[in-house]
């Protein structure tokens, strides 16, 4: 039983394109969260939302758009798809916010053509 | 600004002790983490310190120092599968509060 879950866990497609990012956790956590994972490893939070409130929004484009239906799913859309963007989408839960402990889903590796 | 800083890789044979130092300055601080991520796979949490000392769990230990804004993780009796990369990870505060920032991650190869 899958703690975080995300899908799809691979993703081609061309630039311009738009493309979501789904993500749900069953572990009743109240805060989420969406990392990119950039070719060097570097893990970089894009943003987290605390019961489905933004709280932290980093200097993201706005092409990208979370969405949080209820406090177990935290979407990612994103407009316009560039070369730039390719890189691994983690979705992550925590019990609270800036919990020490993260979980992490599998990764989404977005790669844009 | 805040930064974290961790060697990029270390190398080393079966049975042996390693250890990956962080150092890190931040506007304010609650605690440091280590996760373990291996190739393909997702970030998973090790271990947490949020006060001075020691944290030990099984083979991995982990010490912070606030004082000396610096930590480390011990990973003793290394198996070929401890191969991987191991990001630190700061509980922020301030304005940060709420976020989890991580290093850029030390690699560490296991070789036999």
């Amino acid at each position: 039983d899958t703690a975080v879950s995300q899908t799809p866990k691979y993703l081609v497609t061309q630039m311009g394109n738009d493309k979501s990012i789904k993500c749900e956790q069953n572990l009743g956590h109240d805060t989420m969260y969406w990392y990119k994972q950039d070719s060097k490893k570097f893990l970089k939070i894009m943003f987290s939302y605390n019961n489905k409130e933004l709280i932290i929004n980093e200097t993201v484009p706005n092409r990208f758009s979370p969405k949080s239906p209820d406090k177990a799913h935290l979407n990612l859309h994103i407009n316009s798809l560039e070369l730039g963007d390719s890189a691994v989408y983690f979705c992550a839960s925590s019990q609270e916010e800036g919990w020490p402990e993260a979980f992490f889903g599998q990764g989404t590796r977005l790669t844009v053509v | 600004g805040q930064s974290l800083e961790q060697p990029s890789e270390v190398t080393a044979v079966e049975g042996a002790i390693v250890q990956i130092n962080c150092t890190y300055q931040t506007s304010g601080f609650y605690g440091l983490s280590w996760y373990q991520q291996h190739d393909g796979g997702a970030p998973t949490f090790l271990s947490y310190n949020g006060l001075d000392g020691l944290e030990e769990t099984g083979r991995f230990s982990s010490f912070l120092s606030r004082s000396d804004s610096y930590g480390y993780l011990l990973l003793q009796e290394l198996q070929m599968k401890d191969s991987a990369s191991y990001f630190c990870a700061v509980r922020d505060g301030g304005d940060s509060w709420g976020k989890l920032q991580f290093g850029a991650g030390t690699q560490v190869v296991v070789t036999p």
